[in-house]
């Protein structure tokens, strides 16, 4: 069974002060990696995906690399906007329907 | 960009009543909708996946006969609570998928109170 884990479970920032955010998965064969932004009371908000190993992909202040067993969201010189819950999800590689595995994911709080 | 409208986003009912979410992909056609519902600092459950014209297929311990769901077209995808409790309160969300490869997108979300 597909496994996601995220940590920290919640991380506070100041303006500014560079972190990660880390996504480790257990999967039989990764068809893709996917990173969501969730704002309270809203539905999931499509960041990147990724599908092999060594792939890196940005946008604006956040950047996401994968391995073989774990991914990084860095979070470049944050600012208060970016305040949201990063939830991190696998899609296995099999022949059914494709489904995603989503993780318990990391609260993030940026503070001026 | 793809957008899925999910309606309506806050609902309450009382116990026994039932209630229906609407999940609508407005600029393709889905053929592949999901349905998750997730509890407070908590992650997103499957309950369901439904393809076009198909029966849903129920995750391992959801109630098919009492989350309802419907995908009669392409665009269009519901779940019924029936006969909702207390413990059916959540926040239910959809996701919908035009095809393989395709990116998945949500919708916004129901917030459902049960009373």
């Amino acid at each position: 069974e597909d496994q996601v884990t995220q940590s920290p479970e919640a991380l506070r920032l100041q303006e500014g002060e560079s972190s990660s955010l880390n996504c480790s998965y257990t999967v039989s064969g990764l068809r893709g990696l996917f990173w969501y932004r969730q704002d309270p009371g809203k539905g999931p908000e499509f960041l990147f995906t990724l599908y092999s190993a060594g792939e890196e992909k940005e946008k604006e202040r956040l950047k996401a690399t994968l391995t073989k067993k774990e991914s990084f969201l860095h979070i470049t010189a944050p600012k208060p906007e970016d305040s949201a819950t990063y939830l991190c999800a696998v899609q296995e590689n099999t022949g059914t329907a494709s489904k995603l595995t989503f993780g318990t994911g990391t609260r993030l709080q940026v503070t001026l | 960009g793809a957008v899925v409208s999910q309606h309506p986003s806050r609902v309450i009912c009382k116990s026994g009543t039932s209630v229906k979410i609407e999940c609508r992909s407005l600029d393709f056609q889905a053929t592949t909708m999901f349905w998750y519902r997730q509890f407070p600092k908590q992650s997103l459950m499957l309950m369901a996946t439904s393809n076009e014209g198909s029966k849903a297929t129920y995750e391992q311990g959801v109630e098919k006969d009492k989350f309802l769901i419907n995908h009669a077209s392409l665009t269009l995808s519901t779940l019924t609570v029936t006969s909702a409790h207390p413990e059916d309160s959540s926040f239910y969300i959809c996701s919908a998928r035009a095809r393989e490869n395709y990116g998945y997108t949500f919708g916004s979300g129901t917030r459902l109170t049960v009373v």
